[in-house]
């Protein structure tokens, strides 16, 4: 089954304490996002990957990093999480360039306190 | 101004009705145009998409691209309960692996 898969859906945790959400699909495609989501503010681009080793930033990169060493696997890092980074997170796969066909994971709810 | 602006909703309609989703945009280079559903502690998943202006029509969905207006739309026919999430517009341009989306309409189809 064509799946990406997003661990762990829910964490809470302190500021500054330095955490990683991982993110992995099946289907091997080349392009990877992840995405943020707030009331009002809607899905928000954080950081995208067009292959391994390659990475840009999205529209709100600040306080976050990732990696993408395998093509496969395309982790979120936050070195010091703050409390304005509390939100629902996705991970996103894309067959195109054009990002026309995205297969989301089911988020993750991070808490920071 | 956002770049994407989406009718914020909430839209309650009865079983059967016709449903109109609305988004509007800024940035005249976006060139495909996506239809996400997202039901209830769930990612978005991928309703359909369309290159450029024009109609693209998939059961009871139609989405409709107006570039000159900058207007997009889908349609929901003979609405059902199972219908009822919030759907999101998203927008993209060639070859940059950005998207942009709008901030979700919540719809519930009333039986």
């Amino acid at each position: 089954e064509a799946q990406v898969t997003q661990n762990p859906r829910y964490l809470i945790t302190v500021t500054g304490k330095k955490l990683t959400v991982t993110c992995s699909q099946n289907m091997n495609h080349e392009y990877m996002s992840w995405y943020r989501q707030d009331p009002g503010l809607g899905l928000r681009q954080i950081y995208y990957s067009m292959n391994v080793e390659v990475t840009d930033k999205g529209d709100v990169p600040e306080g976050y990093k990732v990696s993408r060493k395998e093509k496969r696997n395309f982790p979120l890092i936050l070195e010091s999480p703050s409390p304005n980074q509390t939100s629902l997170y996705f991970c996103a796969s894309n067959p195109t360039a054009m990002n026309t066909e995205a297969f989301f994971g089911q988020g993750t709810r991070l808490t920071v306190v | 101004q956002k770049e994407v602006e989406q009718d914020p909703g909430p839209l309650s309609v009865p079983e059967g009705a016709i449903v109109s989703l609305n988004c509007t945009y800024s940035n005249s280079a976006f060139q495909y145009f996506m239809w996400y559903r997202q039901y209830s502690r769930k990612g978005p998943e991928l309703l359909m998409y369309t290159y450029s202006s024009g109609n693209k029509e998939d059961g009871r969905f139609t989405a409709q691209v107006d570039k000159s207006s900058k207007y997009i739309s889908l349609f929901i026919r003979d609405s059902q309960p199972s219908d009822s999430a919030t759907y999101l517009c998203a927008m993209s341009y060639t070859n940059a692996g950005k998207s942009t989306f709008g901030d979700g309409t919540t719809l519930t189809v009333k039986p």
